[in-house]
């Protein structure tokens, strides 16, 4: 199975602040590799696909970067709506994985 | 608008089968276009693939899973299910449907269901 690793698992920022989040597999995925946006007692919401697609009504503050083992999730200028847990997700190979996910919150 | 809701038993016996429905509004979920994905959540940890399931009936699931599940589709009423068999506390869970455009390798899921959360317990 492919493995996925976060860093970092979670993060204080302030409203306007750059967030950066890393998503890394265990071997190279290509760019199969999707990021969620989840909130407490929500669905996952896919956010950006295929590592740096930006899902049809996504802000555009959302980035995805990345290829082979280390991809990117940048939010340009956090809003208060953002705050939330982050997770990547690999679809190369199955057993599908998701990381582990970065929590994001209030400094 | 397409949408998707699970529903079945929230409490399960230890070693009984779980089973979930999950009920597509707004879209047919024949087209063809889209497979059909369950996700689960164990609470406070990540998210896992259970597998998929094409219009067809063709599925995929997660190896760690394949002995104890079963997918199924039923086109005349809009819906497709889960049935895990022999559920023990660490399947207690959040479970998600998901609608999936990826391709027949790669899935990719763009709207998912509320989830329904299901306690294996006696």
């Amino acid at each position: 199975d492919i493995q996925m690793t976060q860093s970092p698992s979670s993060l204080s920022a302030s409203v306007g602040d750059r967030v950066t989040i890393t998503c890394r597999a265990s071997q190279s995925i290509a760019n199969y590799l999707h990021w969620f946006q989840q909130k407490p007692g929500n669905a996952p919401k896919l956010l950006i696909y295929l590592a740096s697609t930006l899902q049809s009504g996504v802000p555009s503050r959302f980035s995805g970067s990345g290829s082979g083992t280390d991809f990117t999730l940048t939010i340009s200028s956090l809003q208060p709506e953002d705050f939330a847990t982050y997770s990547c997700q690999q679809s190369y190979s199955a057993p599908f994985t998701f990381g582990p996910g970065t929590k994001v919150d209030i400094k | 608008q397409v949408q998707l809701q699970e529903s079945g038993p929230g409490l399960v016996k230890p070693s009984q089968t779980l089973s979930l429905t999950c009920t597509v509004s707004g879209g047919s979920i024949s087209s063809g276009t889209y497979y059909w994905s369950w996700i689960r959540q164990p609470a406070g940890k990540g998210l896992e693939w259970i597998g998929r399931i094409y219009t067809t009936g063709s599925t995929n699931y997660n190896p760690s899973l394949k002995s104890r599940v079963t997918m199924s589709i039923d086109t005349s009423k809009n819906q497709f299910s889960l049935k895990l068999s022999s559920v023990t506390a660490a399947d207690t869970a959040v479970y998600y449907c998901a609608r999936d455009y990826g391709s027949g390798s790669s899935p990719l899921m763009d709207v998912w269901g509320q989830g329904a959360t299901v306690t294996v317990s006696s």
